[in-house]
Formats: structure tokens, sequence, C-alpha cells
């Protein structure tokens, strides 16, 4: 069984379009997080949910719209693509108390718009 | 603000070789910090993880990495290297903000020598 899954793997769209990601986890954690990974692999977050509240949004733009609908799922909803979008797309998941920062990551969605 | 450099972009060693991988952090007090790997087109998968205690952790396939406060590093060290271990190994260290965010490396690539 996968534990943290997402769909699709690969997204390619063409500028402006809309389009999402989803993330299910199966680990019955309660955080779940999106991490963006630029074509240099450098890997920073970009939201993080905890019980379907929202507790992190690092800057992103608001074309960004992530959303909880039960604590495990985490969909990333992306407007107007741009270029600049195109990335590897990673969910997380992890559970809070002792053990909070220790993330399991999904496979990954590679978004390339052109 | 926190940060995990990893000085080397690109590391090359012959199968069988030991291999160390530099990781140093800024942080006041005692940080928690975590390797993981990605292989080619796959997500990142946890190796070890340090929060506090003994200064040397042990990991899954083969590795290992020892804390040292003084030099504010975090190495990763294996000591026979096998092929399968090419891979990108990311460094990372928790955001003391009560976000539970991990902060990147830029990470290193190691390739494998016949």
């Amino acid at each position: 069984d996968t534990a943290v899954s997402q769909t699709p793997k690969y997204l390619v769209t063409q500028m402006g379009n809309d389009k999402s990601i989803k993330c299910e986890q199966n680990l019955g954690h309660d955080t779940m997080y999106w991490y963006k990974q630029d074509s240099k692999k450098f890997l920073k977050i970009m939201f993080s949910y905890n019980n379907k509240e929202l507790i992190i949004n690092e800057t992103v733009p608001n074309r960004f719209s992530p959303k909880s609908p039960d604590k495990a799922h985490l969909n990333l909803h992306i407007n107007s693509l741009e270029l600049g979008d195109s990335a590897v797309y990673f969910c997380a998941s992890s559970q809070r108390g002792a053990n909070a920062y220790e993330q399991y990551f999904g496979p990954g969605t590679r978004l390339t718009v052109t | 603000a926190q940060s995990v450099t990893q000085p080397d972009i690109h590391i090359t060693v012959s199968e069988g070789a030991s291999l160390e991988l530099r990781c140093n952090y800024s942080y006041g007090a005692t940080p928690y910090l975590f390797w993981y790997v990605q292989s080619p087109g796959q997500g990142l998968q946890l190796l070890l993880k340090y929060f506090s205690g003994d200064t040397l952790v042990q990991g899954i396939k083969g590795f290992e990495a020892e804390f040292k406060r003084s030099q504010s590093s975090f190495n990763l060290r294996k000591p026979s290297v096998h092929w399968s271990d090419a891979a990108e190994y990311f460094c990372a260290v928790g955001a003391m903000d009560s976000s539970y965010k991990l902060i990147f490396g830029s990470g290193t690539r190691l390739l494998v020598r016949p």
C-alpha cells in the first residue's frame, strides 16, 4: 500500500490553463504539506494543513489554492498557469507530537507548462 | 533565519569506497536534523534523523550521520557505497517556529563509478 500518493504523476499543460493535483495519505497523519522542487532541485515549502486548517502559506501566489476536504487529503489547484510554475510538486504528511518533523513524501507530480 | 548548506553539488565515488556528504546548518539551539534521499524520478525517502541524545545516528541502507554542535554539521556517511546509492541527497532542518516545516539544503548528487 502506498503511504502518500499523488495524482497525476505527470501533467503537461499550456499557459493560462487551470489544473489540480491530488494527494492522499493512508498513514493516519493529521498534517499535510505541499513542497515545490524547482529545476535546480531546490525544495521549498508552499503550504501546510493540520486537521484541515491552513497553518503555513509561504508567500505563494494567489493562483495557488490548496484544499483539504479531510485530514487524509490535500489537493492543490493552480489557476492561470505560468511557465514558471513548471516544477515537481511533492505532497508530504506527518503526525503532530514527538515526531512532528518526520515527514513522509509522495512520489511527486511533474508539472510542465508550455 | 534557519538555513542548511550542502557545499558539494556533485560527488563521485567508486563502488565500494566510503562516502561522506557534508551538511551545515545555522541555528542557535539544538536543531532537528534529517537526511533524505531522492532516487531518479522518485519521491524523498527518509534516511535518518537526529532530535537529541547520541550524536551518531544510524539510518536505513547502511547510512549513518554524526551531529557536531561545535561545527554546526550533520554529515552523512557510508562505509562502502553500492551502485544503487546513486541519487540526490538532501539535508534538512526542522523549522523551530511551530510550523513543523522542513528547510532543505540544495542537495548533493552522488554518482557511483563501477
